[in-house]
């Protein structure tokens, strides 16, 4: 059982480029969410989605997509990467009936946009 | 709007005092409250929540939090702090979604 797996750990991309980073989870959870985590300023959450086929915006979405074509999958697609975008991004995940805000993350994934 | 402040960026302990770590929220209605812990390039675990009930809750790895109604805060607490429990400490509320609003987080050092 290995939780809530995050690819890769660490990127540096150019600006403009585009990405996406992975997420997936063994866990069967219905619920999974992408947060970003700055210096100083705690995780602001990107998106989310409550199941297959369903995603919608949280907190600062702007630049971002999100796709969830199969439960265990939630990939983040950053376009036309900006210097803005420097973070840790964390990917989680949690049930949907019992204990839905307990939420299992990922180990995160350190992006640079030099 | 929901928000939670927590107003100390560093908190620093000797290794078998007690230790607090301050949270406040606000929020409509009835918050759901919880602490999360982060170790260094890992994600985040969770620690304990508020929901209903008794005002003080206890978490893993000895930790409790103590809900007051009154004074808008869920500070996080243990009798006797460990060099292990060095760490950063989110506070987050919810209105019952599973959308977790984090505050800025709260840098731990338990000193030997």
């Amino acid at each position: 059982n290995a939780g809530v797996t995050q690819t890769p750990k660490f990127r540096i991309l150019k600006i403009g480029q585009s990405m996406t980073l992975q997420c997936t989870q063994d866990m069967n959870h219905n619920y999974m969410y992408w947060y970003r985590q700055d210096p100083g300023m705690g995780l602001k959450l990107i998106y989310y989605s409550v199941g297959a086929g369903i995603t919608d915006k949280g907190e600062v979405p702007n630049g971002y997509n999100v796709s969830r074509s199969t439960t265990e999958d939630f990939p983040l697609r950053l376009e036309l990467a900006a210097p803005s975008q420097t973070s840790v991004y964390f990917c989680a995940s949690s049930y949907r009936d019992r204990d839905n805000e307990k939420l299992f993350f990922g180990s995160g994934t350190q992006l640079s946009v030099l | 709007a929901q928000s939670v402040a927590q107003p100390e960026d560093q908190v620093n302990v000797a290794e078998g005092n007690p230790l607090t770590v301050k949270c406040t929220y606000s929020v409509s209605g009835n918050p759901y409250l919880f602490w999360y812990v982060q170790y260094p390039n890992r994600g985040l675990q969770f620690l304990l929540k508020y929901i209903t009930g008794d005002n003080l809750v206890k978490g893993s790895y000895g930790f409790e939090a103590e809900f007051n109604k009154s004074q808008t805060s869920f500070h996080l607490k243990k009798p006797s702090a460990l060099v292990s429990d060095s760490a950063l400490y989110f506070c987050a509320v919810t209105r019952g979604t599973g959308k977790l609003i984090f505050g800025q987080g709260t840098t731990l050092q338990v000193k030997p």
